[in-house]
Formats: C-alpha cells, sequence, structure tokens
C-alpha cells in the first residue's frame, strides 16, 4: 500500500495567519491527492482535487500544490471558520489512502 | 441536487449482524462508484472499498477484505455496508462517499455511528 504522511499532526494559528500543511507519499501518485476539511460532526469537505484544482465553492485563500510524492495545502489568510482538521487523500492506486490529519487550532 | 443519505445509528452486541445504508438521489446511481469509510479516533479515516451500483464491481481495501460485505441494489439506488458478526473494534462512525477527481463530484453522506458493546 502507498503510505500518506501527513505533518503537522496539529497546528495552532491566529486569524490572518498563513498556514502550511504537508503530505508526502512513500511512492509517486502522479497529482492523484485531494485536501479535506472536516468539522466536528461533520463529512469531510474537499477543497482541493488533482493536487491543485479548488473545488467549486470553496473560497480561494485555499491552494494547493505537488505532485509525485510531496504535496501542500495552504491557506493563504486563515478565517475564524478554517479551525478544523484538514486531511489529504490518495486516490492513485487502491486503497485509497488517507493522511493521519492535521488539528488547526485557535491561537 | 444530489445527495447521499444514510440510515440512522444503531447499536448492536458483539457476535450480531447489521446491515447499514446509503440511498443516492439526483444523478444515475448506477452510473457512478460508492465509497464506504470508517472514522474512529485511533486510526483516523480509512477507505474500506467501492462499488459501481451498475456491474456490482466491488473492490475492497485489503484490511477489510472478508471483514464486510459493500453491495447496492440500483433498482433503490442503495448502497449497502453489511457486517455477519460484529466485534467491539467495528466501532465507528461509517460515511458512504461519491467523488472524482473533478470541480463539482464530491458527496458525502452524513454518516452513520455504530456502536458495538455488550
Amino acid at each position: 500500500d502507498i503510505q500518506m504522511t501527513q505533518s503537522p499532526s496539529s497546528l495552532s494559528a491566529s486569524v490572518g495567519d498563513r498556514v502550511t500543511i504537508t503530505c508526502r507519499a512513500s511512492q509517486g501518485i502522479r497529482n492523484d491527492l485531494g485536501w479535506y476539511q472536516q468539522k466536528p460532526g461533520k463529512a469531510p469537505k474537499r477543497l482541493i482535487y488533482a493536487a491543485s484544482s479548488l473545488q467549486s465553492g470553496v473560497p480561494s485563500r485555499f491552494s494547493g500544490s505537488g505532485s509525485g510524492t510531496e504535496f501542500s495545502l495552504t491557506i493563504s489568510s486563515l478565517q475564524p471558520e478554517d479551525f478544523a482538521t484538514y486531511y489529504c487523500l490518495q486516490h492513485n492506486t487502491y486503497p485509497y489512502i488517507f493522511g493521519q490529519g492535521t488539528k488547526l487550532e485557535i491561537k | 441536487e444530489v445527495q447521499l443519505v444514510q440510515s440512522g445509528a444503531e447499536l448492536r452486541k458483539p457476535g450480531e449482524s447489521l446491515r447499514i445504508s446509503c440511498k443516492g438521489s439526483g444523478y444515475r446511481f448506477a452510473d457512478y462508484w460508492i465509497g464506504w469509510v470508517r472514522q474512529t479516533p485511533g486510526k483516523g479515516l480509512e477507505y474500506m472499498g467501492i462499488i459501481l451500483p451498475g456491474e456490482s464491481k466491488t473492490i475492497y481495501s485489503p484490511s477489510f477484505q472478508g471483514q464486510v460485505t459493500i453491495s447496492a441494489d440500483k433498482s433503490i439506488s442503495t448502497a449497502h455496508l453489511h457486517w455477519s458478526s460484529l466485534k467491539a473494534s467495528d466501532t465507528a462512525i461509517y460515511f458512504c462517499t461519491s467523488s472524482y477527481s473533478s470541480a463539482r463530484w464530491d458527496y458525502w453522506g452524513q454518516g452513520t455511528l455504530v456502536t458495538v458493546s455488550s
């Protein structure tokens, strides 16, 4: 199986900050990666597909980059509603694997 | 409007069987893969398997092969996740999802909490 290593596992930041979360794949997955946001009691919501494309309706402060084995999600200016848990998901090879998650908390 | 609506929370004893469901609407259910995802505090999010309802083609993640059965009834636009003998470790929230690498196609059910306790 492809392993996904996501970091950091938790992150404390303030409104207006720029933050970056990374995922590393154990082997190349082209750009077959999505980024998800999950709030307590809710289903995950995809923010980015194909590593760098913005999902419809998602604010432009979210962006993704990377290809192959190294990927990142950046939030350019944190808003109060962005405090949540974020996951990457590789869908290049089955079984699809999520990263371990990054809990983004208010400083 | 595309929707995936899951069945309600379940409480079962170890050894019991269970089937939970996910009903799709607003699209051609038979033509799109549906996946099941487990969420636990300890292991996070895990893909269990996927099914193409129109062909009943199913792919299981190795960790879940033999542990659950994924099925679909395209006549009622519903996918199922079935356990023949539950364990306490099956306690989790289960999501169904239909997701493709496109700007608009990423749909999730609301989740079903399964609690297995004696």
